[in-house]
């Protein structure tokens, strides 16, 4: 397996535009996350998926951020509008019965 | 809920010395632990786990790892620092079937000549 595959690997974007982030899981893994890091917050989770169905999105910081998960090999992030603070690195990562998590490499967006 | 407190932001060390990288938790029930390394630019690989039995738990790279129920902790070793070893480490606490990884803040360790 390749692992987790995350694109595009750099964003940058103006302010207001719409932003989407995507994730492809190991095959297999029924529980997806997605993280945002950052010098100030560290790690956070925003939401985690258990076989496509969203259970917790309580750290999604705001209305703005949404993410959908279709099947289970694919998966988006999306910010709408985006603003500069959401600058970060977004991290997807996958894992069986909630167990070990694989990370993607990462997508590192910059909002100016 | 469980937490993770690394309380070294910053570590330097000569290569080929010791390092150990502390790590102490916060759960309820009985913990699984982890400990992830991130170079530059990368993401989180996953260098060692604990999920039940020898408390002492051997990863890549040379690195090992000892759970001390006792003291909360799961502190991270390796007995000789390669300069290839720069990087963040991460300390997490999960639980299966039931919570997801929750991160500490990172130790970043700087190896010096």
């Amino acid at each position: 397996d390749a692992g987790v595959i995350q694109s595009p690997r750099h964003e940058v974007t103006e302010m207001g535009q719409e932003v989407t982030l995507r994730c492809k899981p190991i095959s297999g893994h029924d529980y997806l996350f997605w993280y945002r890091q950052t010098m100030m917050r560290g790690l956070e989770l925003l939401i985690y998926f258990n076989n496509n169905v969203p259970i917790d999105d309580s750290g999604m910081p705001e209305d703005r951020f949404s993410a959908k998960m279709p099947n289970a090999s694919f998966s988006t992030l999306k910010i709408q509008p985006s603003e500069p603070r959401d600058s970060a690195v977004y991290f997807c990562a996958s894992s069986y019965l909630m167990t070990e998590a694989f990370f993607g490499q990462g997508t590192r967006l910059t909002v100016v | 809920a469980q937490s993770v407190t690394q309380p070294d932001i910053h570590i330097t060390v000569s290569e080929g010395a010791s390092l150990e990288l502390r790590c102490n938790y916060s759960y309820g029930a009985t913990p699984y632990l982890f400990w992830y390394v991130q170079s530059p630019g990368q993401g989180l690989q996953l260098l060692l786990k604990y999920f039940s039995g020898d408390t002492l738990v051997q990863g890549i790279k040379g690195f090992e790892a000892e759970f001390k129920r006792s003291q909360s902790s799961f502190n991270l070793r390796k007995p000789s620092v390669h300069w290839s070893d720069a990087a963040e480490y991460f300390c997490a606490v999960g639980a299966r079937g039931n919570t997801p990884l929750v991160f500490g803040k990172g130790t970043r360790l700087s190896v010096i000549a």
